[in-house]
């Protein structure tokens, strides 16, 4: 079965520090794709990053990179230089094969000043 | 270009109405999907519809919800009679491509519906 684990339901870090989200996932596809989703208080979904299972590279997007191994099926999410407006809900997803998208229960960052 | 809106952002009816959420999803998408959140828990894929068919409805929890998408552009999602256990945020979404790993689908704000 295909699952999204995100053990840690509340993080904090301090404003422009580095920070590590975990995401593990479970698969048996060998062609899959795994985003993170950033949901702030105002309740969008927004789009951060994407990383495919045949991608080499770890993905990056700005701040925003994706520490992918494979092996150990482990997508995290790093944010570089915490700033406020990074408080949030993230959440990591997985889609394979088929249409839809499987998401993990999520974690919430507390940026701290 | 608009992105994926719905509509109510919020909903708070008591337990029996009816309640009827829409989204528009994003010119030209023909993937169109419905999850919800429910307080705590992960977010959970309801229906996936492709253009104005119902690709996968797996998600449906019963037969008090109703999707449509009429003409293959808007969709709504209906709950009748509504339950307590409904509430939480419901979230639509579309995408561009057709079946894929690679392909990032655009979610709109939600509703947050209350059951009383």
């Amino acid at each position: 079965a295909q699952k999204i684990t995100q053990t840690q339901p509340g993080m904090f870090v301090q404003e422009k520090e580095a920070v590590t989200l975990d995401c593990t996932y479970d698969t048996s596809d060998q062609s899959y794709g795994l985003f993170w989703y950033k949901q702030p208080s105002s309740g969008e979904m927004i789009f951060l990053i994407y990383q495919g299972s045949y991608d080499e590279q770890n993905a990056t997007e700005g701040r925003y990179s994706l520490n992918f191994q494979k092996a150990r099926k482990s997508a995290n999410l790093v944010i570089s230089a915490s700033q406020l407006g990074d408080s949030a809900m993230y959440f990591c997803a997985m889609k394979s094969g088929g249409f839809k998208t499987i998401f993990g229960a999520g974690t919430r960052l507390f940026v701290k000043a | 270009e608009a992105g994926v809106t719905q509509f109510p952002s919020h909903s708070v009816i008591e337990k029996g109405q009816t309640v009827t959420l829409r989204c528009d999803p994003i010119s030209g998408h023909d993937n169109l999907y419905w999850y919800r959140r429910v307080m705590g828990k992960e977010i959970k894929f309801l229906l996936h519809f492709v253009k104005e068919s119902k690709q996968d409805e797996s998600g449906m929890p019963n037969n008090r919800f109703l999707a449509e998408r009429t003409g293959g552009t808007y969709s709504t999602l209906k709950v009748q009679p509504a339950e307590l256990e409904d509430s939480g945020v419901y979230f639509c979404a579309s995408s561009l491509s057709a079946r894929g790993p690679n392909t990032e689908a655009f979610f709109g704000q939600g509703t947050r519906l209350t059951v009383v």
